[in-house]
This record gives structure tokens, sequence and C-alpha cells, in this order.
């Protein structure tokens, strides 16, 4: 079936630097991704739609200069998170949806996720 | 804008036993999942329910979605101890496939 790959799974930075973020479809094309973040027992929020050939839909309240989102490729999106501050840890994942028709094409499919830890 | 609501947020329940989860959500919407998620993990998808009246079973598990309500249940039935997880349903807003998450709830199966 579909898979929705990120990398690093696990990465850890100092204050004040940027880590960069990948979410890669690898069986299909997506148009759209998206992008979450999860603090730990708690639920996943959305942060933005990144859209492949134009600017992303950052959601209210998240920093769009902050968070930068690139998506350069049918099948890939990237989120840097610039400027990383400890309050910034937390679990990123990201999501994409199959394009194929049918029932497929209804299932969102969610990336293994990325534990960012800021020192 | 769109709310989701899930409850309970926490069930401790004993092998062998059923259960339901309820998922409400606040405007209009005919696409909903069900996402499981093991400690540490990302998210596994159980169930998309895209109409009114859809039932989907798989294993021990059982959801189904009322759009007229605004709710959906995820039924448990005999539960065992793999089914420990934390369990969350998703409402697509505006069919764009952008997902508001309810709290989740956190299951765990005692022997």
């Amino acid at each position: 079936g579909a898979v929705v790959s990120q990398h690093p799974s696990r990465v850890i930075c100092k204050s004040g630097t940027s880590v960069k973020i990948e979410c890669r479809s690898l069986d299909f094309q997506a148009t759209t991704m998206f992008w979450y973040r999860q603090f730990p027992k708690k639920s996943l929020m959305l942060m933005a739609t990144s859209n492949e050939g134009s600017k992303a839909t950052y959601e209210q309240g998240v920093e769009k200069d902050k968070f930068l989102i690139n998506h350069a490729s049918l099948t890939l999106s990237t989120l840097t998170v610039t400027s990383a501050h400890p309050e910034d840890s937390s679990f990123y994942i990201c999501s994409a949806r199959s394009s194929a028709s049918g029932t497929s094409g209804n299932t969102i499919y969610f990336g293994e996720g990325s534990w960012l830890t800021v020192v | 804008e769109l709310k989701v609501e899930q409850n309970p947020l926490f069930l401790s329940m004993q092998e062998g036993k059923n259960y339901t989860i309820y998922c409400n959500y606040s405007t209009t919407s005919d696409r909903l999942y069900w996402y499981r998620q093991d400690p540490g993990k990302s998210l596994e998808s159980l169930f998309v329910l895209l109409s009114n009246g859809a039932v989907k079973q798989e294993g021990r598990l059982m959801a189904s979605l009322d759009t007229k309500a605004r709710l959906s249940t995820l039924h448990i039935t005999a539960a065992v101890h793999d089914l420990s997880a934390t369990y969350f349903c998703a409402v697509d807003e505006d069919s764009s496939y952008k997902l508001i998450f309810g709290s989740g709830t956190r299951l765990l199966v005692r022997p």
C-alpha cells in the first residue's frame, strides 16, 4: 500500500539552530501534504497545508516565518523549524492523500513522525 | 470552527468486555477517520467512514457514522490486551483532507 516516509525519525538540535524534516510519498504523487505537531499525551494539531508549487497555508497561530514549508515536488515536502527553542520540542507528523480513484483516494497516509528535541 | 470531541478520554477495561468510544463533531462533514496510535509511534489507519449510516468492521473493532447526529462510534468487542493504545477520531474539514482530531481515548485492556 501507499507509504509516507519521514526523515529524520529523531533529531536533537541546539537552541537557535534550524532543523529540516522531510516528508516523502514513496509510491504515489501528493499535490497536497499536511503537517501536524503533537505534544506528549496530547492530540494532533494541524500546523499547515503544504501545496506543491505554491505557498503553504498556515493555521491560525502558527508562525510561518518560524515553520518554513517547501513542497518543491509531487513527492516531497519539507518542514524547517528555524531558530529552534526548547518549546518547539515535539513530535511532528506529516500526512498525504493518494490521488488514486476509488476508496483508496479517500485514505490519508501518515508518516512515521519525527521527534524533535531542542536543547 | 470545527470542533471534535471524544469520550471517554481514558478507558480501562478488562479483557473480554465490550465498550464504545464516542466521537462528536460540530459542523457538517461526510468524512470521518479513526486511527490507532501506539506509544512513541505515528498513526495507523483503522477506518474511513464516508457516508451516513456507514458501518465498517475489522476484527474486534467496529466503527459507525451518523452524519445527522454528527456522531461516530468505535465499538470494541471482547477486548484483548493487544488493543491497548490511544484511539483518535478525525474529521475532514470542508472536504479538503485537512483533519481536525479529537482529543484521543487512551485504552488500557487489563488481563
